[in-house]
């Protein structure tokens, strides 16, 4: 069975801290991407990668950071986290060629910064 | 700005009905489009792709494209309790397809 699966289901964090949201993928996916989703706002993107130690810049970048040290692995990094950075934060997988918007979901981090 | 809309409902339909979710977008060279199903406190899941115009039909899903009026909408027939959650439309970016251009969701409630 396909999986994607984020390393904390529920964090709180304060303000200015320091958050790493970590992603692993098991099916040799090339493209991983950061999400995030808000009532009202829907799924915005923030990064994704579609090579190891490559990253694009989405929509909504400002205040997020990514690494993709491995293939498997791609990792959400706030350097200093904002109360307006609380929101679910999903992690999605995908293939490069054939169907590229076949993505396959974590099944999210519900982050809430005081 | 590439857009794709959703009319956000609560669409209502009874057990057995036909739903239709309707999603329209901006970009004309768009060449993919995804329908995803988000249930309440879930990751949204694939449930159906159309690349050509016409009808795809998987199941009881039925995906339909429209190029020329920009128009993509997802049939459900003989609707369950089960179906009742938030429909996602998703567009692949024409300038970068690894993008997908997402809509805000239809809220489908199937009533028994």
């Amino acid at each position: 069975d396909v999986k994607v699966t984020q390393s904390s289901r529920y964090l709180v964090k304060r303000t200015g801290e320091k958050v790493f949201l970590e992603c692993v993928q098991d099916m040799d996916h090339e493209n991983m991407f950061w999400y995030r989703q808000d009532p009202g706002l829907g799924l915005r993107l923030i990064y994704f990668s579609y090579d190891v130690k490559m990253k694009e810049k989405g929509d909504i970048p400002e205040g997020y950071s990514v690494s993709r040290e491995k293939k498997e692995r791609f990792s959400l990094i706030l350097e200093s986290a904002s109360t307006n950075q609380t929101s679910m934060y999903l992690c999605a997988s995908g293939l490069t060629s054939g169907d590229t918007g076949e993505l396959f979901f974590g099944e999210g981090s519900r982050l809430t910064v005081l | 700005q590439k857009e794709v809309e959703q009319n956000s409902g609560p669409l209502s339909v009874p057990e057995g009905a036909i739903a239709s979710l309707n999603c329209t977008y901006s970009d004309r060279g768009s060449q993919s489009f995804f329908w995803y199903r988000q249930y309440s406190g879930k990751s949204p899941e694939l449930i159906m792709f159309i690349y050509s115009n016409g009808d795809k039909e998987d199941g009881r899903f039925t995906a339909q494209l429209n190029k020329a009026s920009q128009y993509v909408s997802l049939l459900i027939r003989d609707s369950q309790p089960s179906d009742s959650a938030t429909y996602l439309c998703a567009v692949a970016n024409a300038g970068n397809n690894r993008k997908l251009i997402w809509g805000l969701g239809t809220s489908l409630a199937v009533n028994p």
